[in-house]
Formats: C-alpha cells, structure tokens, sequence
C-alpha cells in the first residue's frame, strides 16, 4: 500500500516566524511532490509542486525535496494568520499513472 | 484559470435513492478524478478517467459508479444512496503529469 504520511498538528506559529510542514512517503518510485493548501470548508488548492531534489521557492513558500530520504517538506516564511489552514502533501507515483496520493494533512495555526 | 465546476454546493438525499453529482472542466484535461473526503480519513480516490468513456477504480469505488460521456464532464453516480456515503465529494481535472486542480466540492448528506 502506497502511504504519504503527514503529522496531523495542530502546528502553532507566531505571526512573522517560520512554519515548517513535513511529509514522508512510501513508494521510492514517486516522480512528481505537490502541496495543497485547504481553508476550513473549501476545496484543496494547489499551492507548490516540486519534482526534482532540492529546493523550489515561490514568493514566502519553498518546497523541498530529498529523494534519497523519500521527504519532502514546505516551508512557510513571514507567516500571516490568513496562511491558517490544513496543508496537504500529494505524491504521484510514476508519471504514466495520474491519480495522486494524499496525507491526511497538517493543520496550521497562525497567531497574531 | 483552469475551472472546474461541481453542480451543486449542497445535496440531501434520502437513503436508498440515486443521486448523480457532475462534474465539468474547462480547459481540455484529458484526466478527471472524483474524491471523498472525511475528517479522520483524509481523501481517498472513488473513480478516475483518462480518456473520454475510459474508466478506473480508485481506492473505494463500491457503491459509486461513474460516467464519462464528454471530455469535460464526469459523472459520480450513488446507485443506491446510503447514510455511510454523507461525504464531501471532490472533483478534480489536470493534463498529465500536473497538479490538480479541484472543483468547490458538493457536501452530501444521506438521511
């Protein structure tokens, strides 16, 4: 059985500090990394996907990748009660296969 | 923006009827997926599609059958409605090898 494995928080932050959310997942094979972001009672959104080792950033989000260690994890700079949410990490397996597999989510609290 | 619409927002059913959720995208992906998802459990994929009149099971897909009649448009079908199937019902559309993106959901509930 294919996993992705997330801590389910909640993950407390200060206003202004750095949020670091973390996935972990089972099939070595796994070719493209995605994280979503979902507001209480809204559809997932698409908000870094990542498919090589190292880092990508993207205005105050960087995602990073570490194959090796089959992790990846999404960092959160500056962060802003609005970013208080459930994040979700997605892996696809190989690219011919299209179906994601989620984590069940972290849940990330901001306080002002 | 890639649009992907659900029908309906919210939906109440009685336990034993059949109830179709649709589903319609607007930028020519050739894969469309439905998920459920509950607290606790996360989402798990019902049906996916790849192809006009191509189907595939997901993880969950008893008591749920689809269609795929159009390229921008698939359907969930509840066969026989049950109060196990009160749910958030997500679709979603991508090309190959994309992200997805996600309709606003339909919350069901089955009384």
């Amino acid at each position: 059985q294919k996993e992705v494995e997330q801590n389910s928080g909640p993950l407390s932050v200060p206003e202004g500090a750095i949020a670091s959310l973390n996935c972990t997942y089972s099939d070595r094979g796994s070719q493209s990394f995605f994280w979503y972001r979902q507001y209480s009672g809204k559809s997932p959104e698409l908000i870094m996907s990542i498919y090589s080792n190292g880092d990508k950033e993207d205005g105050r989000f960087t995602a990073q990748l570490n194959k090796a260690s089959q992790y990846v994890s999404l960092l959160i700079r500056d962060s802003q009660p609005s970013d208080s949410a459930t994040y979700l990490c997605a892996v696809r397996v190989n690219q011919a296969g299209t179906a994601l597999i989620f984590g069940k989510g972290t849940t990330l609290s901001v306080s002002s | 923006d890639v649009k992907v619409t659900q029908s309906s927002r919210y939906l109440v059913k009685r336990t034993g009827e059949k109830v179709f959720l649709e589903c319609v995208q607007d930028m020519d992906h050739e894969n469309m997926f439905w998920y459920r998802q509950d607290p606790g459990l996360g989402l798990r994929l019902i049906y996916f599609s790849y192809d006009v009149k191509m189907k595939e099971k997901g993880d969950i897909p008893e008591g749920y059958s689809v269609s795929r009649e159009k390229k921008e448009r698939f359907s969930l079908i509840l066969e026989s409605a049950s109060t196990n199937q009160t749910s958030m019902y997500l679709c979603a559309s991508t090309p190959s090898g994309g992200g997805y993106t996600f309709g606003s959901g339909t919350r069901l509930t089955v009384v």
